[in-house]
């Protein structure tokens, strides 16, 4: 079963860091593009970055550019997303996503990971 | 980046109906657009991609089309598990970006 399974959000003070992974299971991790996407509370979906398969090469939203680091880990099938000077507009559920392949639309989902960034 | 602006926001309908959603992008995508299904507290899930492609095992009562600038998602006879929020995304260009959605409910 092709599955993603994220980890490691939590409650986080302003200015604080987190690191997120996601967990892949049932593809052919090192092929495919894999993306981090957010959802505010009762707000739409975010793309927050995107990172390729092999090459490794990388894209960031505006909103968390020089604040966030995706990462992969092909071996162990993980991918991470590093945040930093986490702001209370960074608080979401965030989602790992897997493309298609091909194209950047997402075929597969987490069930997603929760930030809250709170004094 | 590229904005991409749905209509309705929201929507009430009954089952039976057939429902169509817009998308319009501020500018030409081709046809590089991707529409998406999300109920309450649940991860969206793919519906089309390339504006008019179905996901494989999604019903056939979902289509697609258009390209440019101006989609249509189109429902042509709602279920009752249809009733949600939509969302389109182009991938046209970084950053990627979605609409912000239009949410389906029951008349």
């Amino acid at each position: 079963e092709v599955q993603l399974l994220e980890s490691g959000g939590g409650l986080v003070q302003p200015g604080g860091s987190l690191r997120l992974s996601c967990a892949a299971s049932g593809f052919n991790f090192n092929v495919y593009t894999m993306a981090w996407v957010r959802q505010a509370p009762g707000k739409g979906l975010e793309w927050v970055s995107s990172i390729s398969d092999i090459a490794g090469s990388t894209e960031y939203a505006d909103s968390v550019k020089g604040r966030f680091t995706i990462s992969r880990d092909n071996s162990k099938k993980t991918v991470h997303l590093q945040m930093s000077s986490l702001r209370a507009e960074d608080a979401a559920i965030y989602y790992c996503a897997k493309d298609i392949g091909g194209w950047d639309a997402f075929d597969v989902w987490g069930q997603g990971t929760t930030v809250t960034v709170s004094s | 980046a590229i904005q991409l602006t749905q209509s309705p926001s929201s929507l009430s309908a009954s089952v039976g109906d057939k429902v169509t959603f817009t998308c319009r992008a501020s500018q030409d995508i081709g046809s590089t657009l991707a529409w998406y299904q999300q109920k309450l507290g649940r991860p969206p899930t793919l519906l089309i991609y390339d504006a008019s492609t179905l996901k494989s095992g999604v019903p056939s009562r979902f289509s697609g089309s258009g390209s440019g600038t101006d989609f249509t998602l189109t429902i042509s006879s709602l279920q009752p598990e249809d009733f949600a929020s939509y969302y389109c995304q182009q991938f046209n260009t970084y950053p990627l970006t979605f609409g912000g959605g239009t949410k389906l409910q029951i008349k």
